[in-house]
């Protein structure tokens, strides 16, 4: 079973578009991320969320919106796309009291052309 | 700002050399300094280190902390093939109501037959 998984893998589309990429856990775990992995490999992270909360927003453009409906999901939609979002994304959790014990998600390669 | 700096950025090797690795931060309220793989997908655990001057070891890899200069370093010996990979550096922090991890930008292995 996968424990953390992403949607989708690959994401092609056009400047100006809309996007949204789905995380899911099955780890149980109370704590949930987004980390963007630019071209030159440098992991940073974007946001995380706690039992449903907003823990922790980097300094990432509000085009970005991070949803989670339940502590196993977390969603991550992006508005009005541009070429500098092209990156790969990466979901992970952890229990909140571990932080260094993060699952990664396999990461969805997201291109803006 | 917090951060962490890992070099080289990137090394090629033969196989069967020793390679080292090296992690330096400037981080407040440390908390665990981690290595992670990243081949082709998401970054792989390898080490934690907590405490300064314990090696961590599985199989040809190791590594450790020096708290008081601020870095780790990871070894490889008898390198082969398999090990080519960006190696990533993370330091948990002391955050808020949670910590966070904060990544070096890598350091890209090349290991040549």
């Amino acid at each position: 079973d996968t424990a953390v998984s992403q949607t989708p893998k690959y994401l092609v589309t056009q400047m100006g578009n809309d996007k949204s990429i789905k995380c899911e856990q099955n780890l149980g775990h109370d704590t949930m991320y987004w980390y963007k992995q630019d071209s030159k490999k440098f992991l940073k992270i974007m946001f995380s969320y706690n039992n449903k909360e907003l823990i922790i927003n980097e300094t990432v453009p509000n085009r970005f919106s991070p949803k989670s409906p339940d502590k196993a999901h977390l969603n991550l939609h992006i508005n009005s796309l541009e070429l500098g979002d092209s990156a790969v994304y990466f979901c992970a959790s952890s229990q909140v009291t571990s932080v260094e014990t993060q699952y990664f998600g396999p990461g969805t390669r997201l291109l803006v052309l | 700002e917090d951060k962490v700096v890992q070099s080289p950025l990137s090394l090629v090797v033969h196989e069967g050399d020793t390679v080292t690795l090296n992690c330096s931060y400037e981080v407040t309220n440390f908390r665990s300094l981690l290595w992670y793989k990243q081949e082709k997908k998401a970054p792989t655990f390898l080490f934690m280190l907590t405490s300064s001057g314990i090696e961590k070891k599985s199989g040809r890899l190791s590594s450790i902390l020096d708290k008081k200069e601020l870095s780790s370093i990871l070894n490889i010996t008898a390198t082969q093939t398999g090990d080519s990979a960006i190696y990533l550096c993370a330091v948990g922090n002391y955050g808020g109501s949670q910590g966070n991890l904060i990544f070096g930008k890598g350091t890209k292995l090349s290991v040549k037959p």
